[in-house]
């Protein structure tokens, strides 16, 4: 089986930096990836991390650790625009679709 | 053009009703989904179609029924639902079968069963 934790709510100030953390639990390994969505829209492709370090996407960056199993989701200079929930997902091998964490609600306040 | 479009948008149905949600991508991807997303809920995979054949179903009562007409277009059927199943529903596809990373999601159609 497959399992995956991330905080359930974050909060942080407008123009701050926020680290939002996945750990994971599968049989196999192909791969993380981070997911955005907004309240009443659909869920949006962020990004993937296939090998260990920092993918950056402008003020998007994610990292993946394979030998701690664990990734997180770094969000610099928030915007009010940023507030949605953010699901990590995993995929346990080239065979099988992707599995979402339970998504961790962030709230930029001003 | 990155877009899966989804009717309707919203549906109410009674628990004797037959519906359909519909889907279309026309990115060429080979492989479409069908979530189910209840509030504060992580989406949670129904059905895979690849290569217009069902490859996955997670378990799905009987009550939805997938059909998948050609390989842009994507169907769920509903009939005789229950008040739980009251739900988000996504459609989705990806490039490379469900072996792709990225998964392209449709808004989603608002279903509430009474």
């Amino acid at each position: 089986g497959q399992s995956l934790e991330q905080p359930s709510e974050v909060t942080a100030v407008e123009g701050a930096i926020v680290q939002i953390n996945c750990t994971y639990q599968t049989s196999g390994f192909y791969g993380l990836s981070w997911y955005q969505q907004h309240d009443g829209g659909a869920p949006t492709f962020l990004s993937y991390n296939a090998l260990d370090g920092l993918e950056e996407t402008g003020r998007f960056s994610s990292f993946l650790s394979r030998s701690d199993s664990y990734g997180y989701l770094l969000l610099q200079e928030l915007q009010m625009k940023d507030s949605a929930s953010y699901f990590c997902a995993v995929r346990s091998s080239g065979n099988t679709p992707l599995v979402f964490g339970k998504g961790t609600r962030l709230s930029v306040i001003a | 053009d990155t877009e899966v479009t989804q009717t309707p948008k919203h549906l109410v149905m009674g628990m004797t009703n037959k519906k359909s949600l519909k889907c279309e991508q026309h990115m060429g991807h080979r492989a479409m989904y069908w979530y189910k997303q209840k509030a504060k809920k992580p989406p949670e995979l129904m059905f895979v179609y690849s290569y217009e054949k069902l490859s996955i179903n997670e378990s799905v009562p009987s009550r939805f029924s997938p059909e998948c007409p050609n390989s842009s277009l994507l169907n769920l059927h509903l009939h005789a639902l229950q008040p739980e199943d009251s739900a988000l529903y996504l459609c989705a596809s990806s490039q490379e079968g469900f072996s792709g990373n990225t998964i392209y999601f449709g808004e989603g159609s608002w279903l509430t069963v009474v």
